[in-house]
């Protein structure tokens, strides 16, 4: 069954703090694990995105953490600040023979960063 | 570079009545794929479309249906509206070849 588990289902971190989101897959087909930050009223915005072959991806203070074996993948936003403040979906994907699949997505996690 | 654009924002409609969604892929995509997003959700794909053909559903009934033109613009139609159908509806366009999908505003479907 294709399906992307995400936990936590809401967070509250303080300013300067470490935001740590986790998703889990089943589907081994699965080869691009995005994740998109979403604001309220608006479409998502892609973050940053991972393939299989690299473990942690980095980009500013968004690290994507990717644990094949375990199926796992998680997001850490470094010096979280209120401005990340949203609510951030993992996605993955498969791609057959050349042809993008669609996205599966998380449920969603709801960020807060208090001042 | 122009990024995804959906018309209307908002749209109120009665149960029953058909209703038709817009989109603007952004420059240099070639394959729209439309999402329903429903309050507190992540997004549902529900179809894709590349060179003017269906290239994928998830699973939605058949009175969900779409359209992608020349220009790669497309359109969602869904008929029969039901309470249910009330949701975020987003666009996203890619260029086939890779995975990244870059979407929309969305366009808000509210049934009565």
């Amino acid at each position: 069954q294709q399906q992307v588990k995400q936990s936590p289902q809401s967070l509250i971190v303080q300013k300067g703090g470490i935001s740590i989101i986790n998703c889990a897959y089943e589907n081994t087909a699965f080869d691009y694990f995005p994740w998109y930050q979403q604001f309220p009223g608006k479409g998502p915005a892609l973050l940053i995105a991972i393939r299989p072959d690299v473990s942690e991806k980095k980009e500013g203070r968004f690290t994507i953490s990717f644990n094949k074996s375990a199926k796992q993948f998680s997001l850490h936003i470094m010096d979280s600040q209120p401005g990340d403040s949203a609510t951030y979906f993992c996605a993955a994907s498969a791609n057959y023979g050349g042809s993008q699949g669609n996205l599966i997505f998380g449920k969603g996690t709801k960020l807060s960063v208090k001042p | 570079e122009t990024g995804v654009t959906q018309s209307p924002t908002h749209l109120i409609k009665t149960r029953g009545q058909q209703v038709t969604l817009r989109c603007s892929s952004q420059s240099g995509h070639n394959t729209v794929s439309w999402y329903q997003q429903a309050l507190g959700q992540g997004p549902q794909f529900i179809f894709q479309y590349y060179r003017e053909e269906e290239n994928g559903r998830g699973n939605f009934p058949p009175r969900f249906s779409g359209l992608q033109f020349p220009n790669y613009s497309s359109e969602l139609n869904v008929n029969a509206l039901e309470l249910d159908d009330s949701a975020l509806y987003l666009c996203a366009s890619s260029f086939l070849a890779a995975n990244e999908q870059f979407f929309g505003p969305g366009t808000r479907l509210t049934v009565l």
